[in-house]
């Protein structure tokens, strides 16, 4: 079975940082590259960027640029999002995803089942 | 890059068909033929319907489906079920390995 797990919610006050992880099994990980995507209330879907988990190349969509970083470790096939100096702006639910059937068709057909982050004092 | 235009909602009766709007630009939508469609019911992670502005990933219903003309892209649900009722989110590639999606519809069958 193909799986993207992702670490549970997160509270965190304003300033600190916060890493969510996304485990994936049943697949080599290394083949597909690893997007996120944020959804926080009354602003729909954003797709915050990926990285490309055979290079360890990130890209950022412009507005997450600067306090968001992609990261992983292929030795437990797990990528990381990591948003420092948080702002209760930040407080939204987080999903990791890849095109694993439909590579290359610029589709996310796996997907984690979402992390919650909630910044606030 | 600015987001995707959907309505917010939508809504019909049981059996009937409903379209969805999705309006990019010409750096989007109207430029490349990868516009997808994703249904999200609450609490849940999206589910890919429609990629590349018709083509339907196995197991999807052929209920579904999608068309696109010039910067608009459109996702036809056909006789509505009970079970259709969800959030709806078109997406398209922005060229530059960018993705950007609209701002999700909420389709209400009465």
């Amino acid at each position: 079975q193909v799986h993207l797990v992702q670490s549970g919610s997160e509270l965190k006050k304003p300033g600190a940082s916060v890493t969510v992880s996304c485990k994936a099994s049943g697949y080599s990980f290394t083949t597909y590259s690893m997007n996120w995507l944020r959804q926080a209330p009354g602003h729909g879907l954003e797709w915050m960027g990926w990285i490309n988990t055979k290079t360890g190349s990130p890209y950022y969509a412009q507005a997450y640029t600067g306090r968001f970083e992609f990261f992983f470790d292929t030795s437990v096939s797990t990528a990381y999002l990591q948003i420092s100096s948080l702002k209760p702006e930040d407080s939204a639910l987080y999903y990791c995803a890849t095109d694993y059937v439909l590579r290359g068709h610029k589709a996310f057909d796996l997907w984690g089942q979402g992390t919650t982050v909630t910044v606030s004092s | 890059q600015s987001a995707l235009t959907q309505p917010p909602s939508a809504s019909g009766s049981p059996g009937q068909s409903v379209t969805i709007s999705c309006t990019g630009t010409s750096s989007d939508v109207g430029t490349y033929n990868y516009v997808s469609w994703y249904q999200q019911h609450p609490g849940k992670a999206p589910k890919v319907l429609i990629y590349e502005v018709s083509k339907r990933p196995s197991g999807v219903p052929d209920r579904f489906s999608g068309t696109k003309s010039g910067n608009t892209a459109s996702l036809t649900v056909s006789g509505l079920q009970a079970e259709d009722e969800a959030d709806y989110f078109c997406s398209s590639y922005g060229g530059t390995t960018t993705v950007v999606f609209g701002g999700g519809t909420k389709l209400t069958v009465l």
